[in-house]
């Protein structure tokens, strides 16, 4: 399978633990994308990167969230601390594209995040 | 800043109607816009995107979406619906004129087709 893909599939962890997910891009792909989505929610923007570089991350993230993409290849999302609220899916999607240019993002199957 | 409306949330259509799922963005300037579907227990599949050119665009499926650039709309349709369409379907744009390369989404509409 040469799509995108996370792991784990699914976690369930305390709350007041540090989780750590995990993503691998299609190869070639520059762009790496993270998003959350919650039950009857569209995807919600988290952070994005273009090659190892983290290019911008949303303002309604809390800093208990980091990613990183060392080397441009694969990234992490590490959640510390876990609250209760940050139980969600955690969809990581990769595209391929240059200066200016946009094209498709593909997506993985997500991360099933469970605080309890 | 840019936004996504999705009006319809729910939608219940027989087998054979026809469908359109309305979507709106927020933006003045260039945009790239994408409708993609999740079948249940599946990822994210893209249907359709439109960056330039015809307004028309035809996606896989049957489905296609008109982009009418003064109405700031994309709206999806498909002329009848099968049972294996029952799906949530979010339509999504990106502006990198805006400074950005991140897509944002709607908030989804879900479909249920009845046999």
């Amino acid at each position: 399978d040469t799509g995108v893909s996370q792991n784990p599939r699914h976690k369930i962890t305390k709350r007041g633990q540090n989780v750590t997910f995990r993503c691998d891009p299609i190869s070639e792909h520059n762009r790496l994308y993270w998003y959350r989505q919650t039950l009857g929610q569209g995807p919600e923007f988290l952070t994005y990167f273009q090659n190892e570089a983290q290019l911008e991350k949303s303002r309604l993230l809390s800093d208990r969230f980091s990613a990183e993409r060392p080397k441009g290849s694969f990234s992490t999302l590490e959640i510390q601390r876990t609250e209760q609220g940050d139980s969600a899916m955690y969809l990581c999607a990769s595209s391929l594209a240059g200066q200016g240019v946009v094209d498709e993002a593909f997506f993985g199957q997500g991360t099933r995040l469970t605080v309890v | 800043a840019q936004s996504v409306s999705q009006h319809n949330h729910h939608v219940i259509l027989s087998e054979a109607a026809s469908l359109e799922l309305g979507c709106n963005y927020s933006y003045g300037g260039t945009v790239n816009l994408f409708w993609y579907v999740q079948y249940p227990g599946q990822h994210l599949q893209l249907l359709l995107k439109y960056f330039s050119g015809d307004p028309l665009v035809k996606g896989i499926k049957g489905f296609e979406a008109e982009f009418i650039k003064s109405k700031f709309s994309f709206n999806l349709r498909k002329p009848s619906v099968q049972w294996s369409d029952t799906a949530e379907y979010f339509c999504a744009v990106n502006a990198p004129t805006s400074g950005t390369y991140k897509y944002i989404f709607g908030t989804g509409t879900r479909l249920k087709v009845l046999a």
